[in-house]
């Protein structure tokens, strides 16, 4: 069975920085897309990042040069590394994992993990 | 301003059947790239409803059904029951980029 765990959000201040961690089980990362989907309090989703099987990661523009989304192949977990982080970052943060097919899709999510982005 | 084009709510009567359009572009869904559909129940993460246009995961019930044309794609919901009420959103892709709807609202009279 496919599960996804996020950990690691919380309270930061603006201009800081929070790594979020996604522990996956019943599947390898390693071979596999995945990615993060950020939704704001009371708002829509919005696609944040996508890593590759062969480590090419993608970034949606309001996040760009502030996030790294990475892998660790040993522990099967993704992260994402917000750095320089804004008001408008607030939102819960989804891990999920990616099929493609003409385009990719979110065929599993995790259960979400909330950044608040607040002095 | 989403990517892609929802109507923020529609409603219906149980057993009635509702359809939520999405609205893209030549460079999204008009370029051949595949649509994909989600539900999102109250206080819960989003699920996989409809992949690639037209097909359900495993465990959905066939009254959802999706499809395409041209530059729009549309959710059809048959037989509405109390439990569909949630956020739908639909998703495709745009050069490299994740794009979603802004999502519509169902709400069962």
């Amino acid at each position: 069975e496919v599960q996804l765990v996020e950990s690691g959000g919380g309270l930061v201040q603006p201009g800081g920085s929070l790594t979020l961690s996604c522990a996956a089980s019943g599947f390898t990362v390693s071979s596999n897309y995945m990615g993060w989907v950020r939704q704001a309090p009371g708002k829509g989703l919005e696609w944040v990042s996508v890593i590759y099987s062969g480590g090419n990661t993608h970034y949606a523009d309001s996040v760009k040069g502030r996030f790294t989304i990475s892998r660790d192949n040993s522990k099967n977990t993704l992260s994402l590394q917000m750095n320089s982080l804004r008001a408008e970052d607030t939102a819960v943060y989804y891990c999920a994992k990616v099929e493609y097919s003409s385009g990719w899709y979110f065929d599993y999510w995790g259960q979400g993990t909330l950044v608040t982005v607040s002095s | 301003q989403s990517v892609l084009t929802q109507p923020p709510s529609v409603s219906g009567a149980p057993g009635q059947r509702v359809t939520i359009s999405c609205t893209g572009s030549s460079s999204n869904i008009g370029a051949g790239y595949d649509v994909h559909w989600y539900q999102q129940l109250p206080g819960t993460a989003p699920t996989l409803l409809i992949y690639a246009n037209t097909n359900r995961p495993s465990g959905v019930p066939d009254r959802f059904s999706g499809s395409k044309s041209g530059t729009s794609a549309s959710l059809a919901i048959t037989g509405l029951q109390a439990e569909d009420e949630a956020d739908y959103y639909c998703q495709s892709y745009d050069t490299s980029l994740g794009v979603f709807g802004g999502g519509t609202k169902l709400t069962v009279l």
